[in-house]
């Protein structure tokens, strides 16, 4: 069964610039979490998407949205990129909210 | 909301030798999960806990949950080379829930050969 699969791995944007990430979940896993990690703040909740619904959202500007898609593909996107959202992001999948997350490999953003 | 701190940031050990990494909640525990990440990778899954005094093992690791303490730890014995990583803890919003899985800032541990 394959796992969590997110692209790009790496990716290089320069400021003001937008970004569109992608994570395809585990086969058969409805809800799609995204994360950011940077070694200042940690690893921080972005969103959670559960059947293309939005079910949470952390404390994030607007800049950074998220969808998901019927076959539960989700796309996260982020605008105007400023130089602090350099991180890695990391999508996890999880076949109900109340079982463990399953994360991908991340992508890696550098904002120049 | 909640914040998960961990114990110690760091830890440097020689080959063979036993440690124990601590994750303390500022609130209610609902479930307490461990996951071991390598560098810029992705988070694997280690053990969850969801039981006050409830005790899990994988190979040499012993993760404990302490509800009273709001308190976690994972005991490793023997440490090997390919235990070293970033070693985190989360932990969901509410009880029974989980959307929302917060995560402490990880210890890092190096082991020596």
């Amino acid at each position: 069964k394959a796992g969590v699969t997110q692209t790009p791995r790496y990716l290089i944007k320069t400021r003001g610039q937008q970004v569109t990430l992608s994570c395809s979940p585990i086969s058969g896993h409805r809800s799609v979490s995204w994360y950011q990690q940077t070694p200042g703040q940690g690893l921080q909740f972005l969103f959670e998407y559960f059947s293309e619904t939005q079910r949470n959202k952390g404390n994030f500007p607007g800049r950074f949205s998220g969808r998901q898609f019927s076959n539960s593909r989700s796309e996260m996107n982020v605008s105007t990129l400023e130089l602090g959202d350099s991180a890695l992001y990391l999508c996890a999948s999880r076949r109900g909210v109340t079982e463990k997350l399953f994360f991908g490999s991340g992508t890696q953003l550098s904002v120049l | 909301s909640q914040e998960l701190e961990q114990s110690p940031q760091s830890l440097i050990v020689q080959e063979g030798k036993n440690l124990t990494i601590n994750c303390t909640s500022s609130k209610t525990l609902y479930g307490l999960y461990w996951y071991k990440q390598k560098y810029g990778e992705g988070l694997i899954f280690l053990m969850m806990l969801q039981k006050g005094g409830e005790e899990k093992s994988h190979e040499k690791i012993t993760a404990k949950l302490d509800e009273k303490k709001q308190q976690s730890s994972l005991h490793i014995t023997a440490s090997q080379p390919s235990h070293a990583g970033i070693y985190l803890c989360g932990a969901g919003s509410s009880g029974g829930s989980n959307y929302k899985l917060t995560f402490g800032k990880g210890t890092l541990l190096t082991v020596n050969p």
